[in-house]
């Protein structure tokens, strides 16, 4: 069985643009959540989605939205980059919403903002 | 507020050592609580999960444990290998959803 895909690994762009992550789950997985990884903060959750809709939300500005398509496939985007939005983002996936299941991420996609 | 603290953060040990890796929470209403391991620049690798009715759970060399009334859980790994270097994260989950909160992270190295 394929593991969680994220696309693309690696990503560099200038402060001020946009970007948009993609993070395909497991076959069979509905849920999908995104986390933010830097050294200084370590891991912090973005939000998660399931079947089509957000159903939680971590503390970040409005500038990071997302959003998962009926086939569980989930993207997020981030407008109006920062220095400070430079991170690895991980999605992780799950069969259901519930918080008995375990996740399962991806290899992450690494943003660098210049 | 839910946070994590992981104890300590780097350990260095000669191959065969067992090692046990500390993680403790601050508010004890968990639902579950999960063990990874990340490889540098890489994602994040699920080693154990353990339930909120459950004591420990074990996966070949790999034994956790969770105490919830104490605010701790530990990961035991037996006979440790060169392979086993990795930074190790634990990870509550406090709410009904598929939110986690990570700790700090233990930076371990075994060597041959």
């Amino acid at each position: 069985k394929a593991g969680v895909t994220q696309t693309p690994r690696y990503l560099i762009k200038t402060r001020g643009q946009q970007v948009t992550l993609s993070c395909s789950p497991i076959s069979g997985h509905r849920s999908v959540s995104w986390y933010q990884q830097t050294p200084g903060q370590g891991l912090q959750f973005l939000f998660e989605y399931f079947s089509e809709t957000q159903r939680n939300k971590g503390n970040f500005p409005g500038r990071f939205s997302g959003r998962q398509f009926s086939n569980s496939r989930s993207e997020m985007n981030v407008s109006t980059l920062e220095l400070g939005d430079s991170a690895l983002y991980l999605c992780a996936s799950s069969v259901s919403g519930g918080s008995s299941y375990e996740q399962y991420f991806g290899p992450g996609t690494r943003l660098t903002v210049t | 507020k839910q946070e994590v603290t992981q104890i300590p953060a780097a350990l260095s040990v000669p191959e065969g050592e067992n090692l046990v890796l500390n993680c403790s929470f601050t508010d004890s209403a968990i639902y579950n609580l999960q063990w990874f391991r990340q490889d540098p620049g890489k994602g994040l690798t699920s080693l154990l999960l353990i339930q909120s009715s459950q004591r420990e759970q074990t996966s070949g060399r790999l034994n956790a444990s969770l105490d919830k009334s104490s605010g701790r859980s530990t990961l035991y790994i037996a006979a440790s290998q060169p392979g086993d270097s990795a930074t190790y994260l634990c990870a509550v989950g406090n709410t009904g959803f598929q939110k986690l909160v990570f700790g700090t992270g233990t930076r371990l190295l075994v060597s041959p």
